[in-house]
């Protein structure tokens, strides 16, 4: 397996612009997982599914955010309007479920978006 | 609510030197532990986990670490350090229960000096 594959690994955007990401998770994962990381908040859980419903979205910071996860080999994070302040790293990370000596999450390399 | 604390935002180690990285957690029962790395530019990668059983686990790369329930500490070591271990270190903890969220430490940066 290819590993974690996130899409695009750069974007640069303008102010207002919607913005896509993309992830295709370890095929036969059961969990994926969205995260932000920036240097004054760290890495930030988003959101996670499991099994293509979503589980938690507590960390979702605002309505311009959403996420989808339409079958189990792709998932999409976007941002609806976006603001420069939504510059980060974003990565996808994918798992098997709890209770497997498996469970450890896998990362994708990350998307980084600068917002101008 | 689980919470990680990686108490050392940055260490400066010499090359060849032994490492410790700290790492405390909070949880009502024993957790799954782990430890990732982050080298500049690239995801995460994991070094090690405990779930149960011996609580000293060793990893890839010749990294170990403790699990300490007295002390509730999962702390990470290695004997001596390479200049490409120089990278952005990551405690975690999983919950086990039906739902696998996994709460990130906000990591301590290695640097080594050659």
């Amino acid at each position: 397996d290819a590993g974690v594959i996130q899409s695009p690994r750069h974007e640069v955007t303008e102010m207002g612009q919607e913005v896509t990401l993309r992830c295709k998770p370890i095929s036969g994962h059961d969990y994926l997982f969205w995260y932000r990381q920036t240097m004054m908040r760290g890495l930030e859980l988003l959101i996670y599914f499991n099994n293509n419903v979503p589980i938690d979205d507590s960390g979702m910071p605002e309505d311009r955010f959403s996420a989808k996860m339409p079958n189990a080999s792709f998932s999409t994070l976007k941002i609806q309007p976006s603001e420069p302040r939504d510059s980060a790293v974003y990565f996808c990370a994918s798992s098997w479920g709890p209770g497997s000596p498996n469970t450890e999450a896998f990362f994708g390399q990350g998307t980084r978006l600068t917002v101008v | 609510a689980q919470s990680v604390t990686q108490p050392d935002i940055h260490i400066t180690v010499s090359e060849g030197a032994s490492l410790e990285l700290r790492c405390n957690y909070s949880y009502g029962a024993t957790p799954y532990l782990f430890w990732y790395v982050q080298s500049p530019g690239q995801g995460l990668q994991l070094l090690l986990k405990y779930f149960s059983g011996d609580t000293l686990v060793q990893g890839i790369k010749g990294f170990e670490a403790e699990f300490k329930r007295s002390q509730s500490s999962f702390n990470l070591r290695k004997p001596s350090v390479h200049w490409s271990d120089a990278a952005e270190y990551f405690c975690a903890v999983g919950m086990k229960t039906s739902y696998d969220k996994v709460i990130f430490g906000p990591g301590t940066s290695l640097s080594v000096i050659p």
